[in-house]
């Protein structure tokens, strides 16, 4: 299977802890994103790689998230002190060369539930 | 402050008919948009695109339409067939050195056998 992965599917938390995602992109994509998405809503953008350099970063990416690319391979994405209104589904998308237009592949997703 | 507008939540359509989905963008700046198809428990899977120089693009089944002057866009399915129930988004590429997507809230589309 080439297609995007994220893992974990699936997780659960509890208010004030630290959580990490991690996306593979498709082989040989440089360029990776991370959305969010929240009931009754559409994706919405938080960042996106290029290679190794984070480029674009959007406002919802508050000072408790961070993301990571190193080597221009996987993606890690972390939530520190996480809040209930964290709780949605966190989606990775990668896309193949440098044309803004490229279709976005999107991966299953990771669910998170902050109780 | 809405940029991609899906005002249509939902949408029932006999199998064998024809499905028009809407989507309505006030940022002139877009000028690339693409069509997810979207299962329960999935990612968003890739259907269908166009560029603002056309206003017309196909493949095989879908069809997407393109109004610049009314900022509308819009995909048909013909024919609807019961695999093609899921949530639809509309998504948009403003460029200027931007690459992000931005989404509207989705059509969930029921075609009924």
């Amino acid at each position: 299977d080439t297609g995007v992965s994220q893992d974990p599917r699936h997780k659960i938390t509890k208010r004030g802890q630290n959580v990490t995602f991690r996306c593979d992109p498709i082989s040989e994509h440089n360029r990776l994103y991370w959305y969010r998405q929240t009931l009754g809503q559409g994706p919405e953008f938080l960042t996106y790689f290029q290679n190794e350099a984070q480029l674009e970063k959007s406002r919802l990416l508050s000072d408790r998230f961070s993301a990571e690319r190193p080597k221009g391979s996987f993606s890690t994405l972390e939530i520190q002190r996480t809040e209930q209104g964290d709780s949605a589904m966190y989606l990775c998308a990668s896309s193949p060369r440098d044309t803004y237009t490229d279709t976005q592949y999107f991966g299953p997703g990771t669910r998170l539930t902050v109780l | 402050d809405q940029q991609v507008k899906q005002n249509s939540p939902s949408l029932s359509v006999q199998e064998g008919r024809i499905s028009i989905l809407n989507c309505d963008y006030t940022n002139s700046m877009f000028d690339y948009f693409l069509w997810y198809k979207k299962y329960p428990a999935e990612g968003p899977t890739f259907l269908i695109s166009i560029s603002s120089i056309k206003d017309k693009n196909e493949d095989g089944r879908f069809t997407v339409f393109l109004n610049k002057s009314a900022k509308h866009l819009s995909l048909h399915i013909v024919p609807s067939q019961p695999g093609d129930s899921a949530v639809y988004f509309c998504a948009a590429y403003s460029g200027a050195g931007s690459y992000q997507l931005t989404f509207g809230k989705g059509t969930k589309l029921s075609v009924i056998p």
